[in-house]
């Protein structure tokens, strides 16, 4: 168990620009979730996997978003034409059905910064 | 709909005092409810979480919480402070039944004073 992973763990980036994040959950779980935490917040969800289906959406993930989960392991998620507002810590997290209350174990997170 | 408040965006005390940090949760189901830690420029780590069972939780690092539910609180205590403790601390509840998707309250810094 190497936990989650996510990378890159930093990005700076220029308005008008294209990002892609990976996140790698924990082999076994099949939920995956995307968060975004903006300075002095709590993290916002924004979308959820079960395996490779994309099972809900917040109204936060505008369609400049859109994530993906092929094959149910990794997941990407891709912000074009970014934004100033965009900057934020984006958290992934995973978690496995048979386990207490679905607690979900969280990546260190890519901190977005966009010029 | 669940939802989650945090009462204090800062909380200090000084090193070997009690820690208290408050949360109150709204939910219209028995809820799920977590503790988690944030240190700078990192992810969150479990500290404890509450799924029906005892209403008194114990968690790492010496913390616990009570689940009070005519109160609907769930504070997370420290019965003495240490310097390591200083990070940012959420409290949560899932969404349940459903995605069990996360709403976290906006978070509480804790401070400890030498």
């Amino acid at each position: 168990d190497t936990g989650v992973s996510q990378d890159p763990r930093h990005k700076i980036t220029k308005r008008g620009q294209n990002v892609t994040f990976r996140c790698d959950p924990i082999s076994e779980h099949n939920r995956l979730y995307w968060y975004r935490q903006t300075l002095g917040q709590g993290p916002e969800f924004l979308t959820y996997f079960q395996n490779e289906a994309q099972l809900e959406k917040s109204r936060l993930l505008s369609d400049r978003f859109s994530a993906e989960r092929p094959k149910g392991s990794f997941s990407t998620l891709e912000i074009q034409r970014t934004e100033q507002g965009d900057s934020a810590m984006y958290l992934c997290a995973s978690s496995f059905p048979g386990t207490s209350g679905n607690e979900q174990f969280f990546g260190p997170g890519t901190r977005l910064t966009v010029l | 709909a669940q939802s989650v408040t945090q009462l204090g965006s800062h909380v200090s005390v000084s090193e070997g005092a009690l820690v208290l940090l408050r949360c109150n949760y709204s939910s219209s189901v028995p809820p799920y409810l977590f503790w988690y830690v944030q240190y700078p420029n990192q992810g969150l780590q479990l500290l404890l979480k509450y799924t029906s069972a005892a209403t008194l939780v114990k968690g790492i690092n010496g913390f616990e919480a009570e689940f009070k539910k005519s109160e609907t609180s769930f504070h997370l205590t420290k019965p003495s402070a240490h310097m390591s403790d200083a990070a940012e601390y959420f409290c949560a509840v899932s969404d349940h039944p459903g995605t069990y998707k996360y709403i976290f309250g906006t978070g509480t810094r804790l401070k400890v004073l030498a």
